[in-house]
């Protein structure tokens, strides 16, 4: 069984469009988080979800907004997409807020057109 | 200086050989440390946490200097199935969203 699952595995889009990936995580963790991965490897956060309180990285545009219908799915949402968008995006969970280890999903590969 | 830092190579070493690489925080505050494995094209998974008096994982030794706020990876016989990017992360370093802070990793190539 998978512990973190995120669909789709790759997505393809224009500008200005709307999309969404979906994570879920059976490993009855509290805490989620997304995760940016640019063309540099360089891992990033964007957003914790635990317990119903969501902190924000303040450098993440509004344009993205995480929804969280329960403790065991977080999902992204993101509008109007913009070339600089295009990334690896993981989905990642962990029994509590900051720790490790983190369970990764295999992530979501964007690209913006 | 930035919060997690390291270098990220690629360092090229023969199969066989031992290869260390460290990671610098700025973060004296900094309570918890990890090294991540991430496979070319796949998720970053935990390789090990790094304890305080230093702790082994078969070929793997990691260690802590918290005075001189760096931790460290070291491989021994390394194998081809080594070839992958070591993160480093440390919790505590940024606060707020943070929780886990990642460097940028350091790309390991071992060749036959």
């Amino acid at each position: 069984d998978t512990a973190v699952s995120q669909t789709p595995k790759y997505l393809v889009t224009q500008m200005g469009n709307d999309k969404s990936i979906k994570c879920e995580q059976n490993l009855g963790h509290d805490t989620m988080y997304w995760y940016k991965q640019d063309s540099k490897k360089f891992l990033k956060i964007m957003f914790s979800y635990n317990n119903k309180e969501l902190i924000i990285n303040e450098t993440v545009p509004n344009r993205f907004s995480p929804k969280s219908p329960d403790k065991a799915h977080l999902n992204l949402h993101i509008n109007s997409l913009e070339l600089g968008d295009s990334a690896v995006y993981f989905c990642a969970s962990s029994q509590r807020f900051g720790e490790s280890p983190l369970h990764f999903g295999n992530g979501t590969r964007l690209t913006v057109t | 200086r930035k919060e997690v830092e390291q270098d990220p190579g690629p360092f090229n070493v023969p199969e066989g050989a031992t290869v260390a690489f460290n990671c610098t925080y700025s973060n004296s505050a900094s309570q918890s440390f990890f090294w991540y494995r991430q496979d070319c094209r796949k998720e970053p998974k935990l390789l090990m946490s790094v304890y305080s008096s230093g702790n082994e994982d078969g070929r793997f030794t990691a260690q802590l200097n918290r005075a001189s706020q760096y931790i460290s990876l070291l491989i021994r016989d390394s194998k081809l199935s080594d070839s992958a990017t070591y993160l480093c992360v440390v919790n505590g370093s940024g606060g707020g969203a943070d929780g886990l802070t990642f460097g940028k990793g350091t790309h390991l190539i071992i060749q036959p």
